[in-house]
């Protein structure tokens, strides 16, 4: 069974730029989550979906903003990037409803970087 | 407010050596608390979870206790290899969800490093 897939694994832009990331998570998972790993930092949680809504955002700006398809896959747009947007983004996925504790499956990240 | 503290921030240690890694949480209502390892530009996998009835859990080197009185995790690596360099996240589940994490709180790790 596949696990979560992120793509693109790299990903290199300027700043004022856009950046899309994309995460397809397991078979069955119906919530995704983003995080935002800045280098040598701990996971800071950035965004929660769960059967089509955002059900819950971390303390970040307005320019980064996702969503989730039909189909439980999720992107992550970060509009008008700055250079500490430079970091790993994690995408997770477990099974859904909002009072599940359920293991997070984590896909390997892409790693954005902004000059 | 639900907050999860890891220490120390960063260990060094010899090959075959033990070492114990901490995590004191404050979340409530509490669900349950998983340790994850997190090899440097990779994403974090789950090693073990503990409800609130479980004390210990073990996963091969790893032993993970916890004390749900005292709010207190620990994580015990038994004759570390240099595989085990990685980062080591606490992770706790609240039965609620809301806050600026969602319902899962995450510690900022312990950055463990195995040397020969």
């Amino acid at each position: 069974e596949a696990g979560v897939t992120q793509s693109p694994t790299h990903l290199i832009k300027t700043r004022g730029q856009q950046a899309t990331l994309r995460c397809s998570p397991i078979s069955g998972h119906t919530s995704v989550y983003w995080y935002q790993q800045a280098l040598g930092l701990g996971l800071q949680f950035l965004l929660w979906y769960d059967e089509g809504e955002e059900r819950n955002r971390g303390n970040f700006p307005p320019r980064f903003s996702g969503r989730q398809f039909p189909n439980y896959s999720s992107e992550l747009n970060v509009n008008a990037l700055e250079l500490e947007d430079s970091a790993l983004y994690l995408c997770a996925s477990r099974w859904g409803g909002l009072a599940n504790t359920g293991e997070l499956f984590f896909g390997e990240g892409s790693r954005l970087t902004v000059l | 407010k639900n907050q999860v503290e890891q220490s120390p921030q960063s260990l060094i240690i010899l090959e075959g050596k033990n070492c114990t890694l901490q995590c004191n949480y404050t979340v409530s209502p509490f669900s349950n608390l998983r340790w994850y390892k997190q090899d440097t530009g990779r994403g974090p996998v789950s090693l073990t979870i503990m409800t609130f009835s479980e004390n210990t859990k073990s996963n091969g080197r790893y032993t993970a206790t916890l004390d749900a009185d005292t709010k207190q995790s620990s994580l015990h690596i038994t004759a570390s290899q240099l595989s085990d360099s990685a980062s080591y996240i606490c992770v706790v589940s609240a039965k609620s969800y809301g806050g600026s994490q969602g319902n899962l709180i995450f510690g900022k790790g312990t950055k463990l490093s195995v040397k020969p």
